[in-house]
């Protein structure tokens, strides 16, 4: 089983709203990922989490929060986002960091009005 | 900076023909490819993973590995209308970063 959910799989929401995207694996894999995609363009790393901590953050603005609260889940916290946020958000897991392969979810279509 | 280069298409071939994609990559240090192939709205799909110099097959699918050229092509053979997508091409350089090319689109007429 190769499947990696995410929810919810639409989102709209204001500039002033906080809301979260959730990510889950039952693979075992113990490296989970955050990509950020716009239209007719490679998704883009945002963070990557290793054994449930942070490993990388690729300058994203404070406004995304990641938070990892076991080695299965992945959570994304939105605050106070920009229209030029709006994206498809992927979320992704490997069995390690190195070098693995890495499964993608469905991902969440996210509108910032 | 570590750059995957990907002609961006459309590829147009006609049903039952062999579709070529092409990559090259600029991390003389990479160890990991794969192909991804993403449909309109939908998030990439792992068609293809290959780690050693030559070709790989899988079904329709075969990934070719050159590391002294730093280029890496995916065939797809009997090409069919469901294979219209775009093909991303991504390269692993070691740790934590997958690098994605901008993506080929391949359109496939029936």
């Amino acid at each position: 089983d190769t499947e990696v959910t995410q929810t919810p799989k639409h989102l709209v929401m204001g500039m002033t709203n906080k809301k979260s995207l959730k990510c889950e694996q039952h693979m075992g894999h113990r490296a989970m990922y955050w990509y950020k995609q716009k239209a007719k363009k490679p998704p883009e790393l945002m963070f990557v989490y290793s054994y449930e901590k942070l490993s990388i953050n690729e300058s994203v603005p404070s406004r995304f929060s990641p938070e990892c609260p076991n080695s299965s889940l992945l959570n994304l916290h939105l605050h106070a986002l920009q229209p030029e946020d709006s994206a498809l958000y992927l979320c992704a897991s490997s069995q390690e960091s190195n070098q693995e392969t890495q499964y993608f979810g469905p991902g969440t279509r996210l509108l910032v009005l | 900076q570590k750059e995957v280069e990907q002609n961006s298409g459309p590829l147009s071939v006609p049903e039952g023909a062999i579709a070529s994609l092409n990559c090259t990559y600029s991390d003389r240090g990479s160890q990991s490819f794969f192909w991804y192939r993403q449909y309109s709205g939908k998030s990439p799909e792992l068609i293809m993973f290959i780690y050693s110099n030559g070709d790989k097959e899988d079904g329709r699918f075969t990934a070719q590995l050159n590391k002294a050229s730093q280029y890496v092509s995916l065939l797809i053979r009997d090409s069919q209308p469901s294979d219209s997508a775009t093909y991303l091409c991504a390269v692993n350089a070691g740790g934590f970063k997958t690098i994605f090319g901008a993506g080929t689109r391949l359109f496939v007429k029936a």
